[in-house]
Formats: structure tokens, sequence, C-alpha cells
């Protein structure tokens, strides 16, 4: 079956760098979430989307930003990184009607 | 207080046994709950979703939701030393009548030796 792609796996960035990165939800999954997961701590969710409009917000910094476009596809933009901003980035996606949510192998973003 | 909570583990059981994870969240309106299976430096791998009171298995896995008692628990049958991994336990904790963000106890971590 299908995953959650998410592009690139890997990233190495300076600070104050930008960074974007990509995630393809599973086909016909129309809602997608991002997470980031700091060493040693579980997932936090940044922020959703569904049918292209921001869903939900959460713990998402300023100097990030996201959308979703009509493939689906979302796109996250990081600017000004700081070294704090070094974690795992997950994306994951569901239909809105169900709850349970897939989650991608994630992007590991180092800030140096 | 965090909303969700687990034990942090380790917890260390004998290959074969059964595995108790435990897991207590806040009095929000939570509605759905999820365990997640977790490699070191992988994503997190859904395997278990229970939505009402009671008990449901698949396979090795039985996850138990308890809501007057606010807690949800997942047994492992027949422990295998490729269960070790991080358990997340995860809430959809529903704010002001919105939102689907999943909030997760910080994980116990599972060691099956064999």
């Amino acid at each position: 079956a299908a995953g959650v792609i998410q592009s690139p796996r890997h990233l190495i960035k300076e600070k104050r760098e930008t960074a974007t990165l990509k995630c393809y939800p599973i086909p016909r999954h129309d809602t997608v979430y991002w997470y980031q997961q700091g060493p040693g701590q579980d997932p936090q969710f940044l922020i959703s989307f569904y049918e292209k409009m921001q869903s939900d917000k959460g713990s998402i910094p300023d100097r990030f930003s996201a959308q979703q476009f009509s493939d689906y596809h979302s796109e996250l933009n990081m600017s000004s990184l700081e070294l704090g901003d070094s974690a795992l980035y997950f994306c994951a996606s569901n239909r809105q009607e169900t709850y349970e949510q897939y989650f991608g192998p994630g992007t590991r973003l180092t800030v140096t | 207080q965090k909303e969700v909570e687990q034990n942090s583990g380790p917890l260390s059981v004998p290959e074969g046994a059964i595995a108790s994870l435990n897991c207590t969240y806040s009095d929000r309106v939570s509605q759905s709950f999820f365990w997640y299976r977790q490699y070191s430096g992988k994503s997190p791998e859904l395997i278990m979703s229970i939505y009402s009171n009671g008990d449901k298995e698949d396979g090795r896995f039985t996850a138990q939701l308890n809501k007057a008692s606010q807690y949800v628990s997942l047994l492992i049958r027949d422990s295998q030393p490729s269960d070790s991994a991080t358990y997340l336990c995860a809430v959809n904790i529903v704010i002001n009548n919105a939102g689907n963000m999943l909030t997760f106890g910080g994980g116990t971590r599972l060691m099956v030796k064999p």
C-alpha cells in the first residue's frame, strides 16, 4: 500500500538559512499534519491542512509557514533557522472523516 | 501536568511474556485513542486505535480504554525481541470543539529480552 512520502529525508542547513520540507499524502487522503520531534521527545503538533485550508495550529514558530496545494501535497517552509530547529519533522495524513493518522518517514533537519 | 502521560520506562520483559503499557490523559473531551510504535530514528507506526470503552484485540495486541478513569492501555502478548521499541500513546484531544491533532504521551520504551 502507498504510504506518505516526505522529501528530502535528510537536510543540513546553517543558522539563519531557510529550508523547505515536502510531504505527499497517501492517495485520497485530504488532510495533512506536520509534527516536530526533538531528540528524546515525543512528536509535537505544528499545523494541519484540510482541503488546502489551514485547519489547526499548534506550537509552530512564526518563522515557519506551511501550505497545502491542489494536489494535496504540503510544504513546510522554515526561515531564519536556529540550532534548536534541529529535529525530525514528520508529516501525517488521513481522510477528514477518519481519525487515524499515518506518518511519513520523516525529514531529519540538522542546523549547524 | 501534561495532557497525556506515560511511564517512560524502560519496561523490560522476557521473551514470551505479556507486556503491559499504560497511559493516562487529562479530563478534556477526548474521543480517539491510539497506540503507535516507534523504532529509534524511525517514524511512528500506528498499531492500534480505540474509540469506545472496553477491549479491542488485534493479533497479539489488545487495547483497553476506560474513559471514566481516563486511562488507556496496551497489552502485547507473547512479546518478541522485535517488539522492543518506544510505544507512544496518542490522544485526539478536542479543544474548543475543534481540532483533530494528536497529543502524545512521552512514550514508554519497551525492551524484550531473549
